[in-house]
């Protein structure tokens, strides 16, 4: 399978633990995007990647979150001191425009659904 | 404002009706503008893209109005199988790429 893939599929974390995410993306896709899902919503943009670079983390992001890309290629995405209001599916999506392009197709990975109890 | 916005769900209709979504935008500068579907409990996927001189593939037709900073997805003919949410997404200038809250939809036999 040569798409995003992401793991864990599922977490489960008391308050106050630390995670982490990765996300696999296409092969030789160039931009990486984090994404924050609760049911109802629509994907809220945490943060994205072109290449290794952090191009853009949201306002809404609170210190805690923090991703990487060091080489380019998959990415991690770490929560400190969970809250249950972490609780979400968090998606991972790749994209390979032309550097400094119009974006192309998103396409995403299954998810991370994070559960803090 | 918020950076993209939909209408309001949910869209309850019966098999065969046609139906239209409605997203608007705050970015003038924006460049690229998508449709995504997110079927329950998956991961969105592309619909299709919205081109200036507006396009249909199939039962679908994506109309944009930069003017207006609005853009517009028809649904003809609808099927059981078109019942999803569907995502307004908006390139917010430099490649991020901004979703709506999406609308449900669900066709009824």
């Amino acid at each position: 399978d040569t798409g995003v893939s992401q793991n864990p599929r599922h977490k489960i974390t008391k308050r106050g633990q630390n995670v982490t995410f990765r996300c696999d993306p296409i092969s030789e896709h160039n931009r990486l995007y984090w994404y924050r899902q609760t049911l109802g919503q629509g994907p809220e943009f945490l943060t994205y990647f072109q290449n290794e670079a952090q191009l853009e983390k949201s306002r809404l992001l609170s210190d805690r979150f923090s991703a990487e890309r060091p080489k380019g290629s998959f990415s991690t995405l770490e929560i400190q001191r969970t809250e249950q209001g972490d609780s979400a599916m968090y998606l991972c999506a790749s994209s390979s425009p032309a550097d400094s392009g119009p974006s192309t197709e998103a396409f995403f990975g299954q998810g991370t659904r994070l559960t803090v109890v | 404002r918020k950076e993209v916005e939909q209408d309001p769900g949910p869209f309850n209709v019966p098999e065969g009706a046609t139906v239209a979504f409605n997203c608007t935008y705050s970015n003038s500068a924006s460049q690229s503008f998508f449709w995504y579907r997110q079927d329950c409990r998956k991961e969105p996927k592309l619909l299709m893209s919205v081109y200036s001189s507006g396009n249909e593939d199939g039962r679908f037709t994506a109309q944009l109005n930069r003017a207006s900073q609005y853009i517009s997805l028809l649904i003809r003919d609808s099927k059981l199988s078109d019942s999803a949410t569907y995502l307004c997404v908006v390139d917010n200038q430099g490649g991020k790429l901004i979703f709506g809250q999406g609308t449900e939809l669900s066709v009824k036999p």
